[in-house]
Parts: structure tokens; sequence; C-alpha cells
């Protein structure tokens, strides 16, 4: 399998501008995570789906930030309008069930290459 | 609220030490841990994940063990090689979370040839 697919890896605005940030998550993981990575916080998750639907988006910082996933092999990250503190790597990661009771996955995770994100 | 602590935040060895790294958690109602190797400017590669029902994971010359109940993980690297070098993380999925992870600091290994 490719593992998860980031597009663009690197991407410098203006602030202001829209950014959308793509994800293509690994063939048959039925889970989708975006995280958020800086020096001063480490990586922070944003939000997850599962089977496109998404879960938890308590980690999404504010209302300029919003997530998509209109299908099992697309998602997507927007910021509208951006903004320089917004600058960071931004990871998806992908993984499957696991099998654990509920709706909890035990799953490994796996991480794409990250998109690198620049407000000026 | 789970917390993942990760000793020491960076190590420098010569070329052929064994070497361990130390996680620390303090909840230990957990689903798994998850060992990431993260190189400069890439994303996270996945090393070892451990469920809460398994002691040890190995993978090559890693090792990775998990005593749930101190709330601890060591990642062992056997035979050292400048090409180890990179960040490494720990990471818990809480029970408390549900499906989120929670991420240590990361150590920073340096490996000398």
């Amino acid at each position: 399998d490719a593992g998860v697919i980031q597009s663009p890896r690197h991407e410098v605005t203006e602030m202001g501008q829209e950014v959308t940030l793509r994800c293509k998550p690994i063939s048959g993981h039925d889970y989708l995570f975006w995280y958020r990575q800086t020096m001063m916080r480490g990586l922070e998750l944003l939000i997850y789906f599962n089977n496109n639907v998404p879960i938890d988006d308590s980690g999404m910082p504010e209302d300029r930030f919003s997530a998509k996933m209109p299908n099992a092999s697309f998602s997507t990250l927007k910021i509208q309008p951006s903004e320089p503190r917004d600058s960071a790597v931004y990871f998806c990661a992908s993984s499957t069930y696991g099998g654990a009771s509920g709706r909890e996955n035990t799953g490994e995770l796996f991480f794409g290459e990250g998109s690198r994100l620049t407000v000026l | 609220k789970q917390e993942v602590t990760q000793i020491p935040a960076a190590l420098s060895v010569p070329e052929g030490e064994n070497l361990v790294l130390n996680c620390s958690f303090t909840d230990s109602a957990i689903y798994n841990l998850q060992w990431f190797r993260q190189d400069p400017g890439k994303g996270l590669t996945s090393l070892l994940l451990i469920q809460s029902s398994q002691r040890e994971q190995t993978s090559g010359r890693l090792n990775a063990s998990l005593d749930k109940s101190s709330g601890r993980s060591t990642l062992y690297i056997a035979a050292s090689q400048p090409g180890d070098s990179a960040t490494y993380l720990c990471a818990v999925k809480a029970i408390e979370y549900g499906n989120k992870l929670v991420f240590g600091a990361g150590t920073i290994l340096r490996v000398k040839s």
C-alpha cells in the first residue's frame, strides 16, 4: 500500500487566504485523524472521523477550521481565513478498528508525511 | 487527566551502544501504547504497538515493554547506528479519551559514528 498521502507538502500563503489540505488514507482504514504539530504545543489532535463521519472535533481551534470526509478515500482540512498563528505542520493519520469492544479502536496508527503551512 | 512524559529529552551516544528510552503515563487505563520515530521534516513512522494485554513487542533491534500497573514503557534499541538518529515519541490510547492518542514530547536521539 502507498501509505497515507497528503498534499500539498508545503504551502506558503498570506494572512486572510483560504487554505485547503488534502489527505488520502490507507485503503481499508476506517478511522482518519487530523493532527497539528508545532514546537510550542507538540502534536495536537484536531478532529477524527470514523467511517467518514466526524466523531470528535473538540480539538479544532476555531470556527475558521473545518474538515470534511466525503468518502472513504479522501478528506480535507480547510482554514478560512488563515492567520500567521496557524503556521504548523498538519498531519493526517489513519487506522483500522483493531477489534476492541465498543467504538474505540486499538488499531495501529499510520501517519502521512505532513503538510507544512506557513502563513505570512 | 492522562499525561505522558518521556525521559530523557535528548540523548547522544556513540555507535554500537545499547540504549533505553523511557515513557511514563499517569493513568493505567489504556487500550494500547505506540512508539513512533520522526525524522526531521518527515511524518511519524510507527515502530511498535503494544496492546494493554501485552507485556512487550519486538521488531528487529527494537524491543518495547509495557508495565501498565506502574505506568511505564521502555524502548530498547540494540547496537545503535547513526541511522537511528531521530526523535522517538510514545503515545498512549487512554480509555478516558476514547480514540485519541496522548503523545509525549519525545526523545531526540543522536547516534555518533
